[in-house]
């Protein structure tokens, strides 16, 4: 099956500026994920998706961050003004289900560098 | 105390040695345990996934689970150089999202090398 896919890879902008990532799931996993990860951390959920409704963004800075998931398939991540603290790598996973039971598949990432 | 904590090493074995990982959590309710490896600059990926009390192998990897103890660890026989990555473990717990499911939490992660 083919995996999480995501783009770009890489991103350099300057503080203040906008920046839109993609993801597109694998086939039929309902649930998807976007993650930040800051060099030398573990991933931290910055939202769930279950199809297109969001139920879980308790850790989104909802002042800059916004994300959708508009027909339950793929999925946009944005950032809107960025700061310095958001240099890190955005990860987008899914699953079969959100439930308890199932691993994630992630898509190879974006490395974002905010100058 | 943290809800999933791991030793964030460097953890450094020799080549042929087994490497040993541990993770502890703190939610006595927790059902799904995960072991994620990460090459540098690369994404997570799961390698294996544990739900009972006991050992489960996979290759040179078995994962073991003790709920009463509250932690699980993974270890890799025959280590490799290319065995040599951050392992990353994740607990899915009795946080519940507004979707009612139950929420993941990772550790910080165990840096593994391993010398030729």
């Amino acid at each position: 099956e083919a995996g999480v896919a995501q783009s770009p890879r890489y991103k350099i902008i300057e503080k203040r500026q906008s920046v839109a990532f993609w993801c597109n799931p694998i086939s039929g996993h309902a649930t998807l994920y976007w993650y930040q990860q800051i060099l030398g951390q573990g991933p931290k959920l910055l939202i769930q998706f279950q199809n297109n409704g969001v139920v879980d963004d308790s850790q989104l800075p909802k002042d800059r961050f916004s994300a959708e998931r508009l027909k339950g398939v793929d999925s946009t991540l944005k950032i809107q003004p960025a700061k310095l603290e958001d240099s890190a790598v955005y990860l987008c996973a899914s699953s079969f289900s959100g439930g308890a039971g199932y691993g994630y598949t992630f898509g190879s990432g974006t490395r974002l560098t905010v100058v | 105390q943290k809800e999933v904590e791991q030793n964030s090493g460097p953890l450094s074995v020799p080549e042929g040695a087994i490497a040993s990982l541990n993770c502890t959590y703190s939610d006595r309710g927790s059902q799904s345990f995960f072991w994620y490896r990460q090459y540098s600059g690369k994404s997570p990926e799961l390698i294996m996934s544990i739900y009972s009390n006991g050992d489960k192998e996979d290759g040179r990897f078995t994962a073991q689970l003790n709920k009463a103890s509250q932690y699980v660890s993974l270890l890799i026989r025959d280590s490799q150089p290319s065995d040599s990555a951050t392992y990353l473990c994740a607990v899915n717990t009795r946080l519940l999202n507004a979707g009612n499911n139950r929420k993941l939490i990772w550790g910080l992660g165990t840096s593994l090398a391993v010398n030729p």
